[in-house]
């Protein structure tokens, strides 16, 4: 079967950085995509991984290991507008997504 | 300003009376999808669309039907709703696999 796997919750400090990890299990994939949810709002893009490697996006970075199945999202310089929902998504070559059940992550001031 | 919107924004209803969610984009986007969030479950990719007439089921079709006439809608049939269909649906549209934009969701309650 399909799956992805994240943590669903991780608890860190103003400034600290957190790493939140994702395997996955698909078949046909193309790409991991990042995306963060406040509570109450829609899904909004971060980053995509289609290649090996480290991808940086300002505070934000995701890495993609595809011989491992396995990626990650870096949030650096936490600020407490980083509390959200952040989900990890696996895009095949026909456009089927499958999304990870989510990481909450908490910052503390 | 670019955007995905849908429409109604909250709807309660009752079991097996048919309902349509629509979903419009401004982008020219080809591709389109449904997904439906609860509650640690994440989201659930319902439909998704390729282009005009292209479609294809999720995750998690049974119970649902969509069109694709033009490209900038999308809608979403619940044709005999049920309870279980109670969620939060989103529509996103994107320009290629990489960045899908959301719409802000409908809350949904099927009574």
């Amino acid at each position: 079967g399909q799956s992805l796997e994240q943590p669903s919750e991780v608890t860190a400090v103003e400034g600290a950085i957190v790493q939140i990890n994702c395997t996955y299990q698909t078949s046909g994939f193309y790409g991991l995509s990042w995306y963060q949810q406040h509570d109450g709002g829609a899904p909004t893009f971060l980053s995509y991984n289609a290649l090996d490697g480290l991808e940086e996006t300002g505070r934000f970075s995701s890495f993609l290991s595809r011989s491992d199945s396995y990626g990650y999202l870096l949030l650096q310089e936490l600020q407490m507008k980083d509390s959200a929902s952040y989900f990890c998504a696996v895009v095949s070559g026909t456009y089927k997504y499958i999304f990870g059940t989510g990481t909450r992550l908490k910052v503390l001031a | 300003e670019a955007q995905v919107t849908q429409n109604p924004r909250y709807l309660i209803t009752v079991t097996g009376k048919k309902l349509t969610v629509t979903c419009s984009q401004n982008m020219n986007h080809e591709y389109m999808s449904w997904y439906r969030q609860d509650p640690g479950l994440g989201l659930r990719q319902i439909y998704y669309s390729m282009n005009v007439e292209v479609t294809d089921k999720g995750d998690v079709p049974e119970g649902y039907k969509v069109s694709r006439k033009e490209k900038r809608n999308f809608p979403l049939i619940l044709e005999s709703p049920s309870p279980n269909q109670t969620s939060l649906y989103f529509c996103a549209s994107s320009s290629g696999r990489n960045r899908q934009y959301f719409g802000p969701g409908t809350r949904l309650t099927v009574l």
